[in-house]
């Protein structure tokens, strides 16, 4: 398996829920990103992680909480989410050190309801 | 700091005709230029790159873009339209020294029959 691999594709979960996405990458990049795109929004970058560590936080709040074990996977987890965290969640990875080109998974569309 | 602005949200042409999105950039040092397509529910997939080598790039699906330093332009285009390019399209800078892509907010192509 090649690129860049997200889990779950859609998602539909509680306000009350607690759920995680997760992506993947077999690229042998060492940066990875975390992404929302909602409707008639610009792309939020929401998370850099590079080499494991995280590196940049754009005032996301406290309910999304990132996770990278390694450089291969990166995880999202949610809980207690909003009606307007609805969106479509994009992972990203690139070559640290390199001219910054991501690649891009397929993306998790999240409801909440 | 770098910043991109795509003009126009929204372009429609006809089936075969040229396509046009431009693409203007702010970078306080030689840039990065990226376009980006994403179809619908799906995450977003490089189409050409440009990396401080020819100025004129040729992408996949028979795109281009040339980038114009005296304009800071690097407007994406290609000569006849086809349904199959009915897509968002994302503009995006980086430089030497902060890899971390900065997006532009998209431009909707719509294709008339």
């Amino acid at each position: 398996e090649t690129g860049v691999t997200q889990t779950p594709r859609h998602l539909v979960m509680g306000m009350t829920n607690k759920k995680s996405l997760k992506c993947e990458q077999h690229l042998g990049h060492n940066a990875m990103y975390w992404y929302k795109q909602s409707a008639k929004k610009p792309l939020e970058l929401m998370f850099v992680y590079n080499f494991k560590e995280q590196t940049e936080n754009n005032s996301v709040p406290s309910r999304f909480s990132p996770e990278c074990p390694n450089s291969s996977h990166l995880f999202l987890h949610l809980h207690t989410l909003q009606p307007e965290d609805s969106a479509l969640y994009l992972c990203a990875s690139s070559q640290d050190r390199g001219i910054g080109e991501a690649f891009f998974g397929q993306g998790s569309r999240l409801t909440v309801v | 700091a770098q910043s991109v602005t795509q003009l126009g949200s929204h372009v429609s042409v006809s089936e075969g005709a040229l396509v046009l999105l431009r693409c203007n950039y702010s970078s306080s040092v030689p840039p990065y230029l990226f376009w980006y397509v994403q179809y619908p529910n799906q995450g977003l997939q490089l189409l050409l790159k440009y990396t401080s080598a020819a100025t004129l790039v040729k992408g996949i699906n028979g795109f281009e873009a040339e980038f114009k330093k005296s304009e800071t332009s690097f407007h994406l285009t290609k000569p006849s339209a086809h349904m199959s390019d009915a897509a968002e399209y994302f503009c995006a800078v980086s430089n030497f020294g902060n890899e971390k892509l900065t997006f532009g907010t998209g431009t909707r192509l719509t294709i008339i029959p």
